[in-house]
């Protein structure tokens, strides 16, 4: 069946390193994917989206690269804040539309002074 | 705006209630979802609803029905509550066009 999935379930990081969260999928024709990112407590929040016909994308001290031929996307947070710690999730649609998403079990993100 | 909000925040229950799962969103959104988070994992899709009057089935449809009341709300109902229930459950909404859900505060569900 379609799968996503992240390769790391923990990731330590000093305040101030670039981090960087991966995630494989089985999906070759899902037509974009998202990374959310989970505060303790609180319901996911987007963070950024990259189309499947684009290679990379740059938001707020977040990039995201998709690699089509491995079946890779990567999240980069750059300068990373103790804010960043929470688990981070990338997720892809069914197929069938309307917006259905198969998410990955996440990557909790922990941020050291 | 509030976005989307999610009724009760806690509840337990004994195997074998019932209980509804309340959400609603005022983004004037056509699309909701349902979804279960249990320890560890990754969010799944129960239900979900593209439009007002429409409702179907997801990854994990067995043991719940919803209700799209109106374009704002969409309930969830567990008939029979087993502890295989036992979960945080979210309500997330989106806007036509958009790849951008926008998720509530979560229902923690504890079934003994």
């Amino acid at each position: 069946g379609e799968s996503v999935g992240l390769h790391l379930p923990t990731l330590s990081v000093q305040e101030g390193d670039n981090s960087i969260i991966n995630c494989a999928y089985s999906n070759s024709a899902s037509d974009y994917f998202i990374w959310y990112k989970q505060e303790s407590g609180k319901g996911p929040q987007f963070i950024i989206d990259i189309r499947s016909n684009m290679d990379k994308r740059q938001g707020q001290r977040v990039t995201v690269l998709l690699n089509k031929t491995v079946k890779h996307l990567s999240l980069q947070i750059a300068a990373t804040q103790p804010g960043d710690s929470a688990v981070y999730f990338c997720a892809g649609p069914f197929s069938g539309g309307y917006n259905k998403l198969i998410f990955g079990a996440g990557t909790r993100l922990a941020v050291h002074p | 705006n509030a976005g989307v909000t999610q009724t009760p925040k806690f509840q337990v229950l004994k195997t074998g209630q019932s209980m509804t799962l309340q959400c609603a969103q005022d983004m004037n959104h056509n699309s909701m979802y349902w979804y279960r988070q249990d320890p560890g994992m990754g969010l799944r899709l129960i239900y979900y609803s593209a439009s007002e009057g429409t409702t179907d089935k997801g990854e994990v449809p067995n043991g719940y029905n919803v209700s799209r009341l109106n374009k704002r709300e969409f309930s969830l109902r567990l008939e029979s509550a087993a502890p295989s229930q036992t979960s945080v459950y979210f309500c997330a909404s989106i806007w036509t066009g958009s790849n951008e859900q926008y998720f509530g505060p979560g229902t923690r569900l504890t079934v003994t």
